[in-house]
C-alpha cells in the first residue's frame, strides 16, 4: 500500500507570493492533516480535513486555507506569504482516528 | 499555550544503555499519549501510545509511562541502538466535538553513540 505522499517535496517563493501545496492520503483513509513544523515550535496543527469538510482547525491566520476532493486529496494554500511562514509543512492521513496518523515526507517551504 | 513540553532539545545515550525521554503536559483533558519518531526528510512515525487510564504499555524495547498525578509521561527505550537516533516528539489528544484535537510538543533530539 502506498504511504502519504506530499508535493512538490522543496519549494522557494518570495514574499507576498502565494503558494499551494498538495498531499495525497493513503488509499482508503477519509481524514487529512496538516501541521506546520519549524524548530521553535515543533509540529503544530494546521487543520483537519474528513470527507470534504474541514471539521478541526488550529490557531493559523486566514492567510492558510485548505480544502479536500472527493478522492480525499487535500491542499493546503497560503496566500501573502511572510518570512515567518518557512517551515517544514507536513500532510498525515488516517482513518478517522488522529492517533492512528501516518504522516508524509513533507513539503519544505522557504520565503525569500 | 505550550500544554505539551519536552524540556529537554537533545540527549546522548552510549549503544546498549537506556535513553529515557520525558514529556510533561498541562491538561487535564488529554486522553491518549502518543510518541513519534522522525528521521531527517521523513515524516514522523507513530512509535507507541498509552490511554490516561493505564500507567504503561510496553512495546518491544519501548517502554512509555504515565503519571497523571504529576502530568508527566517518559518513553524508555531499551537497549538504544544507534538506528534510534531521530528527533521524538510527544503528541496528546483530547475528544472535542466528536473529533480528536492533537497537540505536540517540540521534540526531544536523541543521539545514540556507537
Amino acid at each position: 500500500k502506498a504511504g502519504v505522499t506530499q508535493t512538490p517535496r522543496y519549494l522557494i517563493k518570495t514574499r507576498g507570493q502565494q503558494v499551494t501545496l498538495s498531499c495525497s492520503p493513503i488509499s482508503g483513509h477519509r481524514s487529512v492533516s496538516w501541521y506546520q513544523q519549524t524548530p521553535g515550535q515543533g509540529l503544530q496543527f494546521l487543520f483537519e480535513y474528513f470527507s470534504e469538510t474541514q471539521r478541526n482547525k488550529g490557531n493559523f491566520p486566514g492567510r492558510f486555507s485548505g480544502r479536500q476532493f472527493s478522492n480525499s486529496r487535500s491542499e493546503m494554500n497560503v496566500s501573502t506569504l511572510e518570512l515567518g511562514d518557512s517551515a517544514l509543512y507536513l500532510c498525515a492521513s488516517s482513518l478517522g482516528w488522529v492517533y492512528e496518523q501516518f504522516f508524509g515526507p513533507g513539503t519544505r517551504l522557504t520565503v525569500l | 499555550d505550550q500544554q505539551v513540553k519536552q524540556n529537554s532539545p537533545s540527549l546522548s545515550v552510549q549503544e546498549g544503555r537506556i535513553s529515557i525521554l520525558n514529556c510533561d503536559y498541562t491538561n487535564s483533558m488529554f486522553d491518549y499519549f502518543l510518541w513519534y519518531k522522525k528521521y531527517p526528510a521523513e515524516g514522523p512515525t507513530f512509535l507507541i501510545s498509552i490511554s490516561s487510564i493505564k500507567d504503561k504499555n510496553e512495546d518491544g524495547r519501548f517502554t512509555v509511562f504515565l503519571n497523571k498525578s504529576a502530568k508527566h509521561l517518559s518513553l524508555h527505550i531499551v537497549p538504544s541502538q544507534p538506528g534510534d537516533s531521530a528527533v521524538y516528539f510527544c503528541a496528546a489528544t483530547r475528544s472535542s466535538g466528536g473529533y480528536q484535537k492533537v497537540t505536540f510538543g517540540i521534540g526531544t533530539k536523541l543521539q545514540v553513540i556507537p
